[in-house]
């Protein structure tokens, strides 16, 4: 139980457009939804919190207008870099919280790994 | 501002012989994490814990937590090439949008034969 999915588990694409990732969680209902960004050889950084039918709380020096995230149901989250650019590129990683708020076991997704030329 | 600091960063082992990695955080937590993680892969949850004084072990694994030195450790039996992994330590605290968990900057360890 307490599969979570990411898709692409990789993309490619150029500076300029946009990329949306997909975070499901298969089995279980999400009450929180995490997205985090990985540089290679670091740890991994909290980019924002989302929770379903509301605005995505986003963390300190991270844009909210270029990292969308619509979390439009219990089991779907999405990412969007919008006009990604060269230094986008790292490892993006959600996670589905489950337990109720406050008390949320996150499961980790797959994670998306993005290059962009 | 919550801090997870993880020593060593870097841990070459032989196989055979024991091995800790510590994590200090900053502030009190409700929860800290071990997590495993393969090179190119997402991660993998190894331990949980709970409480001050709580111990878990998992094969040659073994994670405990000293809530009043805001310390855990993990400590790694026998080591073997196939613990060769980074290894995270994560804290978690109540957020308003939820638990958000604040991890340590990682141990890449290296078991050689």
């Amino acid at each position: 139980g307490a599969v979570v999915s990411q898709h692409p588990s990789w993309v490619i694409c150029k500076s300029g457009t946009s990329v949306k990732i997909e975070c499901r969680s298969l089995d279980f209902q999400a009450t929180t939804m995490f997205w985090y960004r990985q540089f290679p050889k670091q740890s991994l950084m909290l980019m924002a919190t989302s929770n379903e039918g509301s605005k995505a709380t986003y963390e300190q020096g991270v844009e909210k207008d270029k990292f969308l995230i619509n979390h439009a149901s219990l089991t779907l989250s999405t990412l969007t870099v919008t006009s990604a650019h060269p230094e986008d590129s790292s490892f993006y990683i959600c996670s589905a919280g489950a337990g109720g708020i406050g008390w949320e076991t996150q499961y980790f997704g797959p994670g998306t790994r993005l290059l962009v030329l | 501002e919550l801090k997870v600091e993880q020593n060593p960063l870097f841990l070459s082992m032989q196989e055979g012989k024991n091995y800790t990695i510590y994590c200090n955080y900053s502030t009190t937590s409700d929860r800290l994490y071990w997590y495993r993680q393969d090179p190119g892969k997402s991660l993998e949850s190894l331990f949980v814990l709970l409480s001050n004084g709580a111990v878990k072990q998992e094969g040659r694994l073994m994670a405990s937590l000293d809530t009043k030195a805001r310390l855990s450790t993990l400590h790694i039996t026998a080591a073997v090439h196939d613990l060769s992994a980074t290894y995270f330590c994560a804290v978690d605290i109540l957020g308003a949008a939820g638990n958000k968990l604040t991890f340590g900057g990682g141990t890449r360890v290296l078991v050689k034969p």
